[in-house]
């Protein structure tokens, strides 16, 4: 069945520093893939996503691209600040399949 | 923005009563869903509903549970006789069309089973 697969948390980054989260997943058909943010406390937020491969996603400074040659979904960022402290979920929904999967999610920490 | 709203924001019930769980999706949308995520650990699907009925449902989804859309608006999950490990906060999530296009989430209820 079509699984979603993310890097190991925490990641505990300062400041400024540059973020990258990886994603790669297996699926039967031709996925949509996302990234979803859920900050403490509240709901699951969509910050970004891609219908197609070659596809580049991109929202509030975090940016990820479709690769099918490597079934990945990687998600980036220049400069984290603070406020990027969050639960990060990599999901995809397949065209063939008729349910949405989601990754374990990856706890990102950013200190001052 | 249209938001997706969900009531209660924390409910405690024993374990064996029945709890229902209410969501109003974004007004516009045509599929609804249901999540589930345990303390800690990954957000699971449990049910997705078109059309006034379930199109598909995952094998947590068992006989305890039945989601319902009693009015153009509402959106609900019961569980007839709540087991401890029914804990966890439950999402419900809409989109325009269908499992390709962006879900919306609404902000969860907990759910504490005691």
């Amino acid at each position: 069945g079509d699984s979603v697969t993310q890097m190991e948390g925490p990641v505990t980054l300062s400041e400024e520093a540059f973020l990258t989260i990886n994603c790669t997943y297996t699926a039967t058909g031709y996925p949509s893939l996302f990234w979803y943010v859920q900050y403490p406390g509240e709901g699951l937020q969509l910050l970004l996503k891609a219908t197609k491969a070659d596809d580049k996603g991109s929202n509030k400074g975090f940016e990820a691209t479709y690769r099918k040659e490597t079934t990945s979904f990687h998600l980036e960022k220049g400069s984290v600040q603070v406020s990027d402290s969050a639960v990060y979920f990599c999901a995809l929904s397949d065209n063939y399949g008729q349910n949405f999967v989601f990754g374990p999610g990856t706890r990102l920490s950013v200190l001052p | 923005e249209p938001e997706v709203t969900q009531t209660p924001s924390h409910q405690v019930t024993q374990m064996g009563q029945e709890v229902i769980l209410r969501c109003v999706p974004i007004s516009n949308h045509l599929y609804f869903y249901w999540y589930r995520q345990i303390l800690g650990q990954k957000v699971e699907f449990l049910v997705s509903f078109y059309n006034n009925e379930i199109s598909e449902k995952s094998e947590i989804f068992d006989d305890q549970f039945s989601v319902e859309r009693p009015d153009g608006s509402n959106f609900t999950l019961k569980i007839r006789s709540t087991k401890l490990e029914d804990s966890a906060m439950y999402f419900c999530a809409s989109s325009p069309q269908g499992y390709t296009d962006t879900q919306y989430f609404g902000p969860g209820t907990r759910l504490t089973v005691l």
